[in-house]
């Protein structure tokens, strides 16, 4: 248990839904992360934020639209996916984002078919 | 950006010591070296991290090679619960370009019983 909670842990949609993945941290962190990681890649960053402000967009296309309502939650919206967007959305939080050790939630499976 | 080389596998027993190569050799004065790992199924978790002494924690150590251009994780009885992706990871935490976590392959440790 890493303080980082992320619902759900799966989902499976088609092309044409709308679904969001959800992120909480109980860490009082002030910066969070997106992360995607795809089958046989390594992690890639999409997103950071720092105090609610996005501070780092990765060229992640605008069907990924992340929102940061405050420093404890984090959402990514999903619309219109490709198949190829299938993946592991890991979702992490850090005291500060340019020091401290990230924590990690366990991810959402997602399959787009 | 600064880059590792791991080896893409590793091997050990469980409760012998673990020793898990990374080399920098463009490593620059104000990157810091981190490791991290990542459980099947779980995201990643850190390890520890160093400058240039070695440093010891209840996970592990690591050793800094006194040119920095290399660093060894240090296991000292392998449980399998150790069994996991290790990833070595250059990170500037002086605010320079290099301050995002930049994941790599890592080295697969597999731990026989």
């Amino acid at each position: 248990e890493t303080g980082v909670t992320q619902t759900p842990r799966h989902l499976v949609m088609g092309m044409t839904n709308k679904k969001s993945l959800k992120c909480e941290q109980h860490l009082g962190h002030n910066a969070m992360y997106w992360y995607k990681q795809s089958a046989k890649k390594p992690l890639e960053l999409m997103f950071v934020y720092n105090f609610k402000e996005q501070t780092e967009n990765n060229s992640v296309p605008s069907r990924f639209s992340p929102e940061c309502p405050n420093s404890s939650h984090l959402f990514l919206h999903l619309h219109t996916l490709q198949p190829e967007d299938s993946a592991l959305y890991l979702c992490a939080s850090s005291q500060d984002f340019l020091k401290n050790e990230q924590f990690f939630g366990p991810g959402t499976r997602l399959t787009v078919l | 950006d600064a880059k590792t080389t791991q080896p893409n596998s590793m091997e050990s027993n469980e409760e012998e010591p673990v020793h898990l190569p990374c080399n920098h050799s463009t490593i620059s004065g104000t990157d810091y070296i981190h490791w991290y790992r990542q459980l099947p199924s779980q995201g990643p978790e850190y390890v520890i991290h160093g400058l240039t002494s070695n440093v010891n924690n209840r996970m592990a150590s690591l050793a800094i090679a006194e040119d920095r251009k290399s660093s060894t994780l240090i296991l000292h009885r392998a449980t399998l619960r150790d069994a996991a992706v290790y990833y070595c990871i250059l990170r500037d935490v002086g605010g320079g370009s290099n301050y995002k976590l930049t994941f790599g392959k890592g080295t697969l440790l597999t731990v026989n019983p």
